[in-house]
This record gives C-alpha cells, structure tokens and sequence, in this order.
C-alpha cells in the first residue's frame, strides 16, 4: 500500500547545528506522487513547510531543503544551519494530483536548544 | 489569504454521547476533509467532501458522520463517543494538492 515512514522523534540539536529528518515513502497505487512536508510551531495551526510534485526537482522554504529522489522513494528534510524558532514538529507527506487525499508520516518533534 | 476555523477548540464528552465539531473556512475552496490524530501518529483522513453536499469516507470513518451543507463549512459527528478516547481532529481545505488546516479540536472522552 502507500505509505510514509520518516525519522521517528524526539530530535535535539543545538542551534547552529545543521539538521536532517528522514522520509522515504512507499507509492504502489500512486502514478505520479507529490511530497510534502508540513509543519506545526507551538501554539499553531499545521501548515505547508515545502512541496515538490516533480521526481528529481528540490523544494525549499524558511532555509529548509528537500529533493524528490524516485530512485531512493526519498524526501528527506534538511537545514544547514538551524535556530531555536525552527523547534516545531514536522510531517512528511505523500500525495496524488488525480487524488484528494494527503498520506502522512507520524511526525517528528524537533527541539533546537540556544 | 483565508482561515479555517473549528469549534469548539476543547471538547469534553462523556461515553456514548453523540459530539459535534465544526469547521468554517473562507478561502472559497471546494474540497475540505477531517482527520484525526491520535498522540504520536499522523493524520489519519476520516471524510472529506470535494463540494457542496458531497461527502466521500476515508480510511477512519466508522464511528463518525459528517455534513456539508455549505461550501464554506464542513461539520463532523462523533456519533457514540467511546470511553477515554483522546484525540486531536483537524479540519482542512484544499486547492489542487495544497491544504490548509485548522488549529484543531482537542476531545477528551470521561
């Protein structure tokens, strides 16, 4: 079935400290998978972080990078340098543009320590 | 730009009891969906609806009725609350594959 498995948390860094969160999906029922990753700050509602529809292309938002790797079914999350604002929990996400529905990952809560 | 809205933002229940949540949203969009998420998971796509009075099922939607009666608002039923359930439920609208979410209702069951 379809499915996304990424970095299991809790996750520390220190800040300054670069960052990856892994995600590798699984899309045997999908022709043409969308990636995600949303984002959730304390306090706030869940919202799109970045997204990429295109196997091969990187998405990028807020200093944070992820490319869409179909030889490795691949999207992992990173950031060179991250702050303590980035502290958050984040998901990953596999979509269809001929379908309404959004797979997610269970999240990764990412603490930046100063 | 636009905002979902859900209420109530806490709901307390008791077993059995049949429970209503709300969700209002004023980007014009025409698809909206309820998830749940359960502490530790992700979501999970309980209804959704790609219209006015559409309504499809997810892979979680025993246990729950939804409604839309308007393009703009999407409400869904627990209808028999079952004992020490926890759970946060969020709306979300979408265009293409884009979607944007509520704040959530957090319900506890007693």
């Amino acid at each position: 079935g379809d499915s996304v498995t990424q970095t299991e948390g809790p996750v520390t860094v220190s800040e300054s400290e670069s960052l990856i969160i892994n995600c590798t999906y699984s899309a045997t029922s999908i022709a043409y998978p969308n990636l995600f990753w949303y984002v959730r700050y304390p306090g706030e509602g869940l919202q799109l972080l970045l997204k990429v529809i295109t196997a091969g292309q990187k998405g990028s938002s807020r200093g944070f990078e992820a490319t869409y790797n179909k030889e490795t079914t691949s999207f992992h999350l990173q950031k060179a340098s991250v702050q303590e604002s980035d502290s958050a929990v984040y998901y990953c996400a596999l979509g269809s543009s001929g379908s309404w529905q959004l797979i997610f990952g269970s999240g990764t809560q990412l603490t930046v320590m100063p | 730009g636009g905002i979902i809205t859900q209420t109530p933002k806490f709901l307390i229940g008791q077993e059995g009891q049949k429970l209503t949540l709300k969700c209002q949203q004023n980007f014009n969009h025409d698809t909206m969906y309820w998830y749940r998420q359960d502490s530790g998971k992700g979501l999970r796509l309980i209804y959704y609806s790609i219209t006015e009075n559409d309504l499809q099922k997810g892979d979680l939607s025993e246990g729950y009725d939804a409604s839309r009666e308007k393009k703009s608002s999407f409400s869904l039923t627990v209808t028999s609350a079952q004992k020490n359930e926890m759970a946060v439920f969020l709306c979300a609208s979408s265009i293409g594959t884009e979607q944007y979410f509520g704040p959530g209702t957090r319900l506890t069951v007693l």
